[in-house]
């Protein structure tokens, strides 16, 4: 079973300062994907970045970047240059094995609502 | 838009109901997923569907079933609806180990 931990319910940021959102996870398999989405306040899931496990360099997407030490078994979501816009909630989420055409559910965590301050 | 068509986008019903939501998957998606995200619960999973056949089963509730079509879309059917059902419920599609895009969501409250 995977499991994703997000321990910070909530985070404060000025804008245009950068800010890192917290991920760690947990699971048996050696192959897996992670990824991050974006849920405003209007309700949709948006998805922001994904990072392969056998990738051996952080993925990054436009001022979306993942900070992801798999020893630490930590995937951290890193924002540059906050906008208003950003405020929302994020969630961190695993997909194991992400190879599968089979059974494939993604496991959320429980996500950190995002602030961003004028 | 994502691709992914859920309807209806609001849904207000009363217990002891039944209601069906609907889920075009994306293009060339052959899995459509179901999720539940409620305030007590968060996102969690409830059923897969690939290309027509239930392949995988996540918390859902005998009171519930879905099933897909071979046009690929997908419903989600909800019975003997209860105060606590009340949440959004997303669909989403997938076709590689990217992830999924999801839908916007239907809104259900339950009254």
């Amino acid at each position: 079973a995977q499991k994703i931990t997000q321990t910070q319910p909530g985070m404060f940021v000025q804008e245009k300062e950068a800010v890192t959102l917290d991920c760690t996870y947990d699971t048996s398999d050696q192959s897996y994907g992670l990824f991050w989405y974006k849920q405003p306040s209007s309700g949709e899931m948006i998805f922001l970045i994904y990072q392969g496990s056998y990738d051996e360099q952080n993925a990054t997407e436009g001022r979306y970047s993942l900070n992801f030490q798999k020893a630490r078994k930590s995937a951290n979501l890193v924002i540059s240059a906050s906008q208003l816009g950003d405020s929302a909630m994020y969630f961190c989420a695993i997909l194991s094995p992400p190879l599968s055409g089979s059974a494939r559910q993604l496991t959320f965590g429980s996500g950190t609502q995002l602030t961003v301050l004028p | 838009d994502s691709g992914v068509t859920q309807t209806p986008k609001h849904l207000i019903t009363a217990t002891g109901q039944r209601v069906t939501l609907r889920c075009s998957p994306r293009s060339g998606d052959l899995s459509v997923y179901w999720y539940q995200q409620s305030l007590d619960q968060g996102l969690q999973f409830l059923i897969q569907y690939y290309n027509g056949e239930e392949r995988a089963k996540g918390n859902i509730l005998e009171r519930f079933s879905a099933q897909q079509f071979p046009d690929l879309h997908s419903e989600l059917n909800l019975s003997s609806l209860e105060l606590g059902d009340s949440a959004l419920y997303f669909c989403a599609s997938s076709v590689d180990h990217y992830g999924y895009t999801f839908g916007s969501g239907t809104r259900l409250t339950v009254v």
